[in-house]
């Protein structure tokens, strides 16, 4: 139980275009999704905390408008890089928790490599 | 603000030989803590936490922490590894009773045959 996917797994994409990755939890309901951003051999960034049905709440630093999330569902929450660049290229990684696990366990998506060109 | 250290960047031992991974942390009440395991390709693992109680916790394929407060310390340990623990570790902590996570730099794993 408790799996998250991700998809795509990898994308490669141009300078100026805009990339949507998906997050699902895919047999529990997730209260709370959250978006990471990591760098080649760094920890895991927090970007942005997501609720169902409301808006994200996004980290000290993190462009709102360049990263928007959405959380439509109890399932689904998605981040679109909108304009990326090639600073943008990195591994983003969500997570998702639900008040079964006591809101403190976070379940991990296995992330999405991706490259501007 | 709450920070997470490790200060080993990279480990290497012997298969069949002992480990312990270090975790400090930075926080002025006792935090939620966590390991997590990383490998290629997959999502972060857990393989264990602390809430409260036992200082001392057992997680998954075979590895425990123990929780000193004193030390601000969260040490991971296996008594002995096998080549697919290779992998990258994560210490990460919560304030008591909050979602959020803040996670160390990693730890690199590598088992020698």
């Amino acid at each position: 139980g408790a799996v998250v996917s991700q998809h795509p797994s990898w994308v490669i994409c141009k300078s100026g275009t805009s990339v949507k990755i998906e997050c699902r939890s895919l047999d529990f309901q997730a209260t709370t999704m959250f978006w990471y951003r990591q760098f080649p051999k760094q920890s895991l960034m927090l970007m942005a905390t997501s609720n169902e049905g409301s808006k994200a709440t996004y980290e000290q630093g993190v462009e709102k408008d360049k990263f928007l999330i959405n959380h439509a569902s109890l399932t689904l929450s998605t981040l679109t890089v909108t304009s990326a660049h090639p600073e943008d290229s990195s591994f983003y990684i969500c997570s998702a928790t639900t008040r079964l696990a006591g809101g403190n366990e976070q379940f991990f998506g296995p992330g999405t490599r991706l490259t501007v060109l | 603000a709450q920070s997470v250290t490790q200060p080993d960047i990279h480990i290497t031992v012997s298969e069949g030989a002992s480990l312990e991974l270090r975790c400090n942390y930075s926080y002025g009440a006792t935090p939620y803590l966590f390991w997590y395991v990383q490998s290629p390709g997959q999502g972060l693992q857990l393989l264990l936490k602390y809430f409260s109680g036992d200082t001392l916790v057992q997680g998954i394929k075979g590895f425990e922490a123990e929780f000193k407060r004193s030390q601000s310390s969260f040490n991971l340990r296996k008594p002995s590894v096998h080549w697919s623990d290779a992998a990258e570790y994560f210490c990460a902590v919560a304030r008591q009773g909050a979602q959020k996570l803040v996670f160390g730099q990693g730890t690199r794993l590598t088992i020698n045959p």
